[in-house]
């Protein structure tokens, strides 16, 4: 068993439409983080959440911690071909320890 | 305003040599962090090391792993004795004061 389990798995969608990543535990995590993964690279930080109940913007993508912390949402509206690619939450216990991933979101956005 | 580096971003080896992989953090971070992601699976933590210090190695195996971050020059993942097992993509990130992480490109390894 994850101690996060991100959903979907796999998601294919056409240009515009729009979609949202959920990143669930049982835990309590001091921070949580969303990354973005292309094949070949390393995860690229989109953003850091730490609050319970914040939320974030980053152009057309929106973040939310849950209020417990322990679950958190990617939300993108109008989704594009350049938005392709594999999404990874991570979350760390507490400052400074080490981050554990969730299984990751395969997005694809056919034009 | 370079990132966190790693070399070489590809490594071939054969069973039974040993692997170095090396990671440069951030300017001003002193944390690092080793994770490695096996074909088809999630990345898993593996160490987690300060200037000449090992935090927490948790993560590694027991056997064949090793790790440092020396006072100066770069934090060296060692593994010994390599099996196809060992065949990864291996991924360092630092941080400042051990809050948000940021990932290098990786190295990836191949055992033949």
């Amino acid at each position: 068993t994850q101690l996060l389990e991100q959903s979907p798995q796999f998601l294919s969608i056409q240009e515009g439409e729009n979609l949202t990543v959920y990143c669930n535990s049982s835990s309590v995590f001091s921070s949580l983080q969303w990354y973005r993964q292309e094949p070949g690279e390393g995860p690229v930080l989109l953003v850091t959440v730490v609050t319970g109940g914040e939320v974030k913007k980053l152009k057309r993508l929106t973040f939310q911690f849950g209020d417990a912390r322990k679950d958190s949402s990617l939300h993108i509206t109008a989704a594009q071909p350049g938005d392709t690619g594999l999404y990874l939450c991570a979350g760390a216990l507490r400052a400074g320890n080490m981050l554990t991933f969730g299984g990751g979101t395969r997005l694809m956005v056919k034009p | 305003n370079a990132g966190v580096m790693q070399n070489p971003r590809h490594l071939v080896r054969r069973r039974g040599q040993e692997a170095r992989l090396r990671c440069s953090p951030m300017k001003g971070h002193s944390h690092v962090y080793w994770y490695r992601q096996l074909p088809e699976e999630g990345l898993k933590f593996m160490v987690y090391l300060q200037k000449e210090n090992i935090i927490d190695e948790s993560g590694m195996p027991k056997e064949r792993f090793s790790a440092e971050f020396p006072k100066e020059g770069p934090s060296i993942l060692r593994i010994q004795q390599v099996v196809r097992g060992d065949s990864a993509a291996y991924f360092c990130a630092s941080s400042a004061l051990g809050d948000t992480q940021y990932f290098g490109p990786g190295t990836r390894l191949t055992v033949l």
